[in-house]
């Protein structure tokens, strides 16, 4: 199916560990966006990338690492765990012919670090 | 001060009601604006977008922009059960890709 998807839906893990939330989308969008949701904070983007290869922070990128290989896949790696990255996480992509804030939006990753 | 202001409620309204949500901001260079709505357990979607000041209405929504007072809103006529969800106003600068989301407004519709 075409669209926009996140895996996986549901992790726990420790303090500690290192996690990767997978991104893959089939539209050949430029634009991905990793963001964290959180009670009182509402939507924060952590990273976002403009094209294969193209990255750049956002608003809360330390404790995180992207990389994009490929215009379809967009992995955000937290490479040890921490409690305060409770969070669900939340990939986007946007198309460079459409207006700024044409966003879809994946499913969500919902992670719990105990 | 946070770039966008929203009250996150929760508003509960009667079915049929009409909903009426707002955001604030600070930023003057905000040109695009957009109301997203977000299911329980789900991503948000795209709801309405609008550029620059004015209203546009689409079925029972209706988006307004104030660039005047930095302050947009969003009518929902005829509120249905369906509409239950959250709803996030985001905002963007012209050729910036890197939104300011509100924190959400939570809105029960009760039959």
């Amino acid at each position: 199916d075409a669209g926009i998807t996140q895996s996986p839906r549901y992790k726990i893990t420790e303090t500690g560990r290192q996690v990767t939330l997978m991104c893959h989308q089939t539209w050949s969008h430029s634009y991905m966006f990793w963001y964290r949701q959180d009670l009182g904070h509402g939507l924060r983007l952590i990273y976002y990338s403009a094209a294969a290869d193209i990255t750049d922070k956002g608003e809360v990128p330390d404790g995180y690492v992207v990389s994009r290989s490929k215009t379809e896949n967009f992995p955000l790696t937290l490479e040890s765990a921490t409690r305060s990255q409770t969070s669900v996480y939340f990939c986007a992509s946007q198309d460079s012919g459409r207006g700024p804030g044409e966003l879809f939006f994946g499913e969500g990753s919902r992670l719990t670090v105990l | 001060q946070k770039e966008v202001e929203q009250d996150p409620g929760p508003l509960s309204v009667p079915e049929g009601a009409i909903v009426s949500l707002n955001c604030t901001y600070s930023n003057s260079a905000f040109q695009y604006f957009m109301w997203y709505r977000q299911y329980s357990r789900k991503g948000p979607e795209l709801l309405m977008y609008t550029y620059s000041s004015g209203n546009k209405e689409d079925g029972r929504f209706t988006a307004q922009v104030d660039k005047s007072s930095k302050y947009i809103s969003l009518f929902i006529r005829d509120s249905q059960p369906s509409d239950s969800a959250t709803y996030l106003c985001a905002m963007s600068d012209r050729g910036n890709n890197r939104l300011a989301f509100g924190k959400g407004n939570q809105v029960v519709v009760i039959p």
